[in-house]
């Protein structure tokens, strides 16, 4: 069963516009929340986190939200570029259950930014 | 720059004919992690050391195997290869302590023929 859903395989988006990316955990003691970007033929690389004690974390042009009593995230991207084109994972961290703090993906969302 | 590198990108196998796949780091960190991504799925985690000490996940096949033999290395052993297991395998570094950033490496695409 998976823990982190993202229900969304795919969003398109002109540039210039916002992009609304979504999230849904769940499980109440995950304590840590990351995004990935991910091009066509390299690893993921981080976007950025937020931990589950802040509700919003503004990085230039992306901001992500959290909003723990309905256990959803999301990724804005404002004003979104061609060049944000990708496949974006959330992930979340368990830190209890001897987990380790290791980290659970999501499937993945398609961007595609149209000119 | 200091990076994950996998070796090699592309890997061929045949059924059931052992391969090895590599990562190293340039991060010194303590974590290393092997991950599973099949098309359209999440990556899925096998296992991971932190420093010498491994772990496996409880749902990891016996099938695989791994190896840190040093701090900057991390090997993946497939010891006997099924159709199934044909996947992208991304190797992720991590400091430990207090970071609970990964940094991942491009990749080891395996085909099964």
């Amino acid at each position: 069963d998976q823990q982190v859903k993202q229900n969304s395989p795919s969003l398109s988006v002109q540039e210039g516009r916002i992009s609304i990316l979504n999230c849904d955990y769940t499980n109440s003691m995950f304590d840590y929340f990351l995004w990935y970007k991910k091009y066509p033929a390299e690893g993921p690389t981080f976007l950025i986190s937020i931990s589950s004690i802040k509700d919003k974390n503004e990085d230039g042009r992306f901001t992500v939200f959290l909003n723990k009593s309905a256990k959803h995230l999301s990724l804005h991207i404002v004003p979104s570029q061609p060049g944000d084109s990708a496949v974006y994972f959330c992930a979340a961290r368990d830190n209890y259950g001897g987990s380790q703090g290791n980290l659970i993906f999501g499937k993945g969302t398609k961007l595609s930014v149209k000119p | 720059d200091a990076m994950v590198i996998q070796n090699p990108r592309y890997q061929v196998t045949q059924f059931g004919k052992p391969v090895t796949l590599s990562c190293s780091q340039t991060l010194n960190h303590n974590v290393m992690y092997w991950y599973q991504q099949k098309s359209s799925q999440a990556p899925k985690l096998l296992f991971h050391y932190y420093d010498k000490d491994f772990n496996n996940e409880a749902d990891t096949p016996d099938n695989f195997q791994s190896r840190r033999p040093n701090t900057s290395f991390c090997f993946l052993d497939i010891r006997s290869p099924g159709l199934g297991d044909a996947a992208m395998y991304l190797c992720a570094t991590s400091p430990g302590t207090g970071s609970y950033e990964q940094y991942f490496g491009p990749g080891t695409r395996l085909t099964v023929t």
